[in-house]
C-alpha cells in the first residue's frame, strides 16, 4: 500500500481564491512527521510547512496551512488567496519514527500541478 | 537551516558514460540522502549517505550503479554510472537537519 496518497494529479484556481490540495497518509507509527513541498519548473523543492504527529493545532505558515485530521490520516494543504506564482507541483511527504530510532528517510507522494488561473 | 550548493545544474551525456553530481553544504550534517525524480514522477529515495559508513540503497538500486561518496560532513558525490536513456532524470541531494529537510537545487540530467 502507498505510504502517501495525493489523489489529484492536476488542480485549478482562480487567482486570489483559496484551494486544497489532498494527502492522505498510511502509517501504523505514532510518531511521524509530514511535510509539504513546491517544485516549479525549475526542480527545486521548497519547503512550505510541517505538522508532527503530536501537535495539537494546525500548522500554519503565511498563506499556508495545513488541514491536519489525524483519525482520518489525512494532512491537505490549503493554500488561501492564491498566486500566479504558486502555479508548481505539489508534494506531501512523511517521515515515520522517532528521533535518535528508526529511518529519517522521507517518503513522497505521487504530487498534485496546481495551475493558477488569471 | 542549510544551504546546499549542487552542481552541475544540468548535463546531456551519451549513454554509456557516467556523471558525478556533488553537493557541498555550508554546514556538517549527519544524514545525507539522495533522490532520483523520473519525468513527470515523484521523488524515489536512492540511498543515505552517512559520514563514516558505506551508503544505504534502497530496494532497485545498487552501489555499481550508482556510487555514494561522503568523505566528510559537508560533501558528497553521486555518480550516475553507465548511462543510459532510462537515467534520464532530475537527481537531488537532500540533508536532514533539526527543523526538517533541506533540498539542492537538483541536477537535470539527459542521455542521448
Amino acid at each position: 500500500a502507498q505510504k502517501i496518497t495525493q489523489t489529484q494529479p492536476g488542480m485549478f484556481v482562480q487567482e486570489k481564491e483559496a484551494v486544497t490540495l489532498d494527502c492522505t497518509y498510511d502509517t501504523s507509527d505514532p510518531s511521524y512527521g509530514l511535510f509539504w513541498y513546491k517544485q516549479p519548473s525549475s526542480g527545486e523543492m521548497i519547503f512550505l510547512i510541517y505538522q508532527g504527529s503530536y501537535d495539537q493545532q494546525n500548522a500554519t505558515e503565511g498563506r499556508y496551512s495545513l488541514n491536519f485530521q489525524k483519525a482520518r490520516k489525512s494532512a491537505n494543504l490549503v493554500i488561501s488567496a492564491s498566486q500566479l506564482g504558486d502555479s508548481a507541483m505539489y508534494f506531501c511527504a512523511m517521515r515515520e519514527g522517532q528521533k535518535g530510532a528508526g529511518s529519517y528517510q522521507l517518503t513522497f507522494g505521487k504530487g498534485t500541478k496546481l495551475s493558477v488561473i488569471p | 537551516s542549510a544551504v546546499i550548493s549542487q552542481k552541475p545544474s544540468r548535463d546531456i551525456c551519451q549513454r554509456g558514460t557516467s556523471l558525478t553530481i556533488q553537493c557541498q553544504v555550508d554546514s556538517q550534517v549527519t544524514m545525507m540522502f539522495w533522490y532520483r525524480q523520473q519525468p513527470g514522477q515523484s521523488l524515489t529515495l536512492i540511498a543515505t549517505a552517512n559520514q563514516g559508513s558505506e551508503a544505504t540503497y534502497e530496494s532497485g538500486f545498487v552501489i555499481d550503479k550508482f556510487p555514494i561518496s561522503r568523505p566528510n560532513l559537508t560533501f558528497s558525490t553521486l555518480t550516475v554510472s553507465n548511462l543510459s536513456p532510462e537515467d534520464s532524470s532530475i537527481y537531488l541531494c537532500s540533508v536532514y537537519e533539526i527543523g526538517g529537510y533541506t533540498f539542492g537545487s537538483g541536477t537535470r540530467l539527459t542521455v542521448v
